[in-house]
């Protein structure tokens, strides 16, 4: 069974732009999950979908962030525009019925 | 003052030796508790599940006390292959099922 999948697993962009990150989550998981690990801080939750839907998105940081998923698969994170402060590494994790989280491997941003 | 929390370490122990891990929680109404492990530039993998009756997995045991908040990560005959991060982690419940992670906890097994 394939895992969580994420792109890229790096990305290196100016302060200003815009970068998208996407997750594919196992098959048919329906929970979809976006964490993120700042620089010396613990590792903390952004948002939950179910299938398509936004189940919580009370971890989102502003409105400079933007998640969607589309027909309940794959799901993006959009960061625009990006601020120095954005860096870190983002994860996503599926979950699917009773089972326990898979992490995917992360994606990790650095603004400068 | 965060939800978990855990001693961020490093613990550096010699092979062999037992090694413990304590983190509290501060939410009483969390539902699930686990341990996660963490290797450098990794992501978090699934260690245990912990439960108030205490469980083991080979050289690992994990303890939880509901009454103190407090939860326990015990292993046993340390290996070099156990140097890692160690993430303390509730799970809330409700409609969100989110994870709440501790900082972490720096094992470092030396040869």
């Amino acid at each position: 069974e394939a895992g969580v999948t994420q792109f890229p697993s790096h990305s290196v962009i100016e302060k200003g732009q815009t970068v998208t990150l996407r997750c594919d989550p196992i098959s048919g998981h329906d929970n979809l999950y976006w964490y993120r690990r700042v620089m010396g801080k613990e590792i903390k939750f952004l948002l939950h979908f179910v299938k398509e839907s936004k189940q919580d998105e009370s971890g989102m940081p502003n409105n400079r962030f933007l998640a969607e998923r589309t027909g309940g698969t794959y799901s993006t994170l959009k960061v625009q525009p990006a601020e120095l402060e954005d860096s870190g590494v983002y994860f996503c994790a599926s979950q699917g019925g009773n089972y326990g989280y898979t992490f995917g491997s992360g994606t990790r941003l650095t603004v400068v | 003052r965060k939800e978990v929390e855990q001693d961020p370490g490093p613990f550096n122990v010699p092979e062999g030796a037992t090694v413990a891990f304590n983190c509290t929680y501060s939410n009483s109404a969390s539902q699930s508790f686990f341990w996660y492990r963490q290797d450098c530039r990794k992501e978090p993998k699934l260690l245990m599940s912990v439960y108030s009756s205490g469980n083991e997995d080979g050289r690992f045991t994990a303890q939880l006390n509901r009454a103190s908040q407090y939860i326990s990560l015990l292993i046993r005959d340390s290996k070099l292959s156990d140097s890692a991060t160690y993430l303390c982690v509730v799970r809330k419940g409700g409609a969100t099922n989110k994870l709440i992670f501790g900082t972490g906890t720096l094992l470092a097994v030396q040869p």
